[in-house]
């Protein structure tokens, strides 16, 4: 069974303090990794999607990174409009059909001014 | 492009009634999923269709819940009757096979049963 596990469960940081978000998963075969971001109220936003070991990608303050056991979200400088609850979540490798994505638990992320 | 449309935003009801949540997909996509997201457990797939058929309903919890989808345009998860565990929010997501893997959610339902 995929498992997906997030640490730490919720994040306080001052405006400008970088810091990173875990995602700690065990998967068959590891097609895909998902990180979402999700505002009070609001659906999951999709950010990015990581493919295999070694691969980053960016987006503003946003860096996600990838290796064979864990995925980590690098936040750089953030600033309060980055708080947010922060989603991951993997794909398995199948060998037909679609496989689903299976959550963690995410982490809550506050940024203070 | 409007995203994914969920219909109600907020429902209160009250224990033994039922209850019926809409989403209507991106227009285009082919896949649609139904999940629950509540703080305990997170966010858990309930039911998916591919082209308006059920795939995989495994994450149903149990048969007071349906699901269908009537059209590409359409799905309707029904809870009947409805207990006060069920209170969570619930959303609809869908994808386009020829795109990618990505998932696109909903606003979501929050959904209270007193």
């Amino acid at each position: 069974e995929d498992q997906v596990t997030q640490s730490p469960e919720a994040l306080r940081l001052q405006e400008g303090e970088s810091s990173s978000l875990n995602c700690s998963y065990t998967v068959s075969g590891l097609r895909g990794l998902f990180w979402y971001r999700q505002d009070p109220g609001k659906g999951p936003e999709f950010l990015f999607t990581l493919y295999s070991a070694g691969e980053e990608k960016e987006k503003e303050r946003l860096k996600a990174t990838l290796t064979k056991k864990e995925s980590f979200l690098h936040i750089t400088a953030p600033k309060p409009e980055d708080s947010a609850t922060y989603l991951c979540a993997v794909q398995a490798r199948v060998d037909s059909g679609y496989s689903t994505l299976t959550f963690g638990k995410g982490t809550m992320l506050l940024v203070s001014p | 492009d409007a995203g994914v449309i969920q219909s109600p935003r907020h429902e209160v009801t009250e224990m033994g009634q039922e209850v019926t949540l809409r989403c209507k997909p991106i227009s285009g996509h082919d896949y649609l999923f139904w999940y629950r997201q509540t703080m305990m457990r997170g966010l858990e797939l309930l039911i998916y269709f591919n082209n308006n058929v059920p795939i995989d309903d495994s994450g149903m919890p149990e048969d007071r819940f349906s699901a269908k989808m009537p059209n590409a345009s359409f799905s309707t998860l029904k809870i009947q009757p409805s207990e006060p565990r069920d209170s969570a929010v619930y959303f609809c997501a869908s994808r386009w096979t020829s795109g990618t893997d990505t998932q696109y959610f909903g606003p979501g339902t929050r959904l209270t049963v007193l």
